[in-house]
């Protein structure tokens, strides 16, 4: 079965960097993407961005441009997203989840499978 | 603020029938296809509609998504208490070039 395990909860000061892993198993790796997706406390899902487990390409969200990294190990199936310059508003909890590209219709992608979060604060 | 509008709220007793709503424009639910994500209390979100009428193999046929030009509907048929929960829509917006969600309904029973 499907399943994406996430590292643990994170404390960070501001301004600086955390990198939360989600490990992939019950599929192959290498023929989806893997998504980002935070939702502070209380609050809505906010997209961080995607990346392609096939080649590395990678689409961001404009709110943490420049901020963000995301990137895969194929040899352990595992996804990595790096967020710098930390504010107390990044505080989170971040998941991340199986893209899932539709090729006919309307086409896009949704996010079938997904990981249990992993929660960042960030506080001085 | 999201470019996707949901009612914040909605409720129904058991059995009844309720919907979402699901508002946007030309550039997401007008051209794209819109997903749907329930969120159980504490929980990671579950897809629950995708391409804007699929249900994943696994989803109650209870539930059923629909779609009209830049807006696009949760049934719920058939209410439980187990459906208790926060429901979002989503849909890339080909504007922001962003996928963007809204900002949930919640469904009390």
């Amino acid at each position: 079965q499907v399943q994406l395990v996430q590292s643990g909860t994170e404390v960070k000061k501001p301004g600086a960097s955390v990198k939360v892993s989600c490990k992939a198993s019950g599929y192959t790796f290498t023929s989806y993407g893997i998504a980002w997706v935070r939702q502070a406390p209380g609050q809505g899902l906010k997209w961080m961005g995607w990346i392609s487990a096939h080649n590395g390409n990678t689409d961001y969200a404009h709110n943490v441009q420049g901020r963000v990294t995301m990137t895969t190990d194929t040899s352990t199936s595992t996804a990595h997203m790096e967020l710098r310059s930390l504010r107390p508003d990044d505080t989170a909890i971040y998941f991340c989840a199986r893209v899932y590209h539709v090729w006919f219709g309307e086409g896009g992608y949704f996010f079938d499978y997904w990981g249990q979060g992993a929660l960042v604060t960030v506080s001085s | 603020q999201s470019v996707l509008t949901q009612p914040p709220s909605t409720s129904g007793t058991p059995g009844q029938r309720v919907t979402i709503s699901c508002s946007g424009s030309s550039s997401n639910i007008g051209s794209n296809a819109v997903n749907w994500y329930q969120q159980l209390p504490g929980t990671a979100p579950k897809l629950l509609i995708y391409s804007s009428d699929q249900r994943p193999s696994g989803v109650p046929d209870r539930f059923s998504g629909s779609k009209s030009g830049t807006s696009a509907s949760l049934a719920i048929s058939g209410l439980q208490s187990e459906d208790e929960a926060e429901y979002y829509c989503a849909a890339w917006d080909a504007s922001l070039n962003d996928y963007v969600f809204g900002p949930g309904t919640k469904v009390t029973v």
